[in-house]
């Protein structure tokens, strides 16, 4: 069965980046017939897709995050990773990781970690 | 990108049947049949209830299904139970490669 698992730190300083890590378990992050997305959620508020990336290192990004995002892949560890740079208090929310099909007609987000709240605070 | 647009809040009694619309446009919903509808209780991750507009992931009641028109995508459940009640998401991937979400409806299970 595939497990996503987040990890990084739940604080964060303003200005500073936010750093991510998501592990892949029983599955292989060099499957072609997916990419790995990052989507976050502030407290009380809706989902907000980051970014996604294939195991190649393609990468697509929202269009207003674009500019501080970066997402990486790490294949010999099976992981991804999001860092999110100027960080104010707006990005303070649960961040989580995904699996996302990367066929023509069905990019859906299959499998999810279970999230991970990071605080942007002083 | 602009998020899709779902109502806020449905509600509807046990037994009964609620739709929850989500519209777009000609370059999200309207343009591909890559939208997706996502179940999330309070303090868990999203589930994935419906894919490809209408597919139902193995292990998805067959009370959730899904249906689209021109821009707009819908998720109907039927024979309501408590266990529904829930924020139910609505995505579509886009034409700039990108994936959007909808704000999201809540499901109250009177």
């Amino acid at each position: 069965q595939l497990q996503l698992q987040e990890s990084g730190p739940g604080l964060v300083k303003p200005s500073e980046t936010l750093s991510l890590t998501c592990t892949v378990s029983g599955g292989s992050i060099s499957s072609s017939s997916y990419y790995w997305g990052w989507i976050r959620q502030p407290p009380g508020k809706g989902l907000e897709w980051i970014g996604s990336i294939y195991y190649s290192g393609n990468t697509y990004y929202n269009p207003p995050l674009k500019s501080r995002v970066t997402i990486s892949v790490d294949t010999s560890k099976n992981q991804f990773s999001l860092k999110v740079s100027s960080v104010t208090a707006a990005d303070t929310a649960v961040y989580y990781c995904a699996r996302q099909r990367a066929d023509s007609y069905d990019k859906r987000f299959d499998y999810w970690g279970q999230g991970t709240l990071v605080t942007v605070s002083s | 990108q602009s998020a899709l647009t779902q109502p806020a809040s449905v509600s509807g009694s046990p037994g009964q049947s609620i739709t929850i619309s989500c519209t777009g446009t000609s370059t999200d919903v309207g343009g591909y049949n890559s939208v997706s509808w996502f179940q999330q209780h309070p303090g868990k991750a999203p589930k994935l209830m419906i894919y490809a507009v209408s597919n139902r992931p193995s292990g998805v009641s067959d009370r959730f299904s899904g249906s689209k028109s021109v821009n707009t995508a819908s998720l109907t459940i039927s024979g309501l139970q408590a266990e529904d009640e829930a924020v139910y998401y609505c995505s579509s991937y886009t034409s700039s490669s990108t994936v959007v979400f909808g704000g999201g409806t809540k499901l109250t299970v009177l």
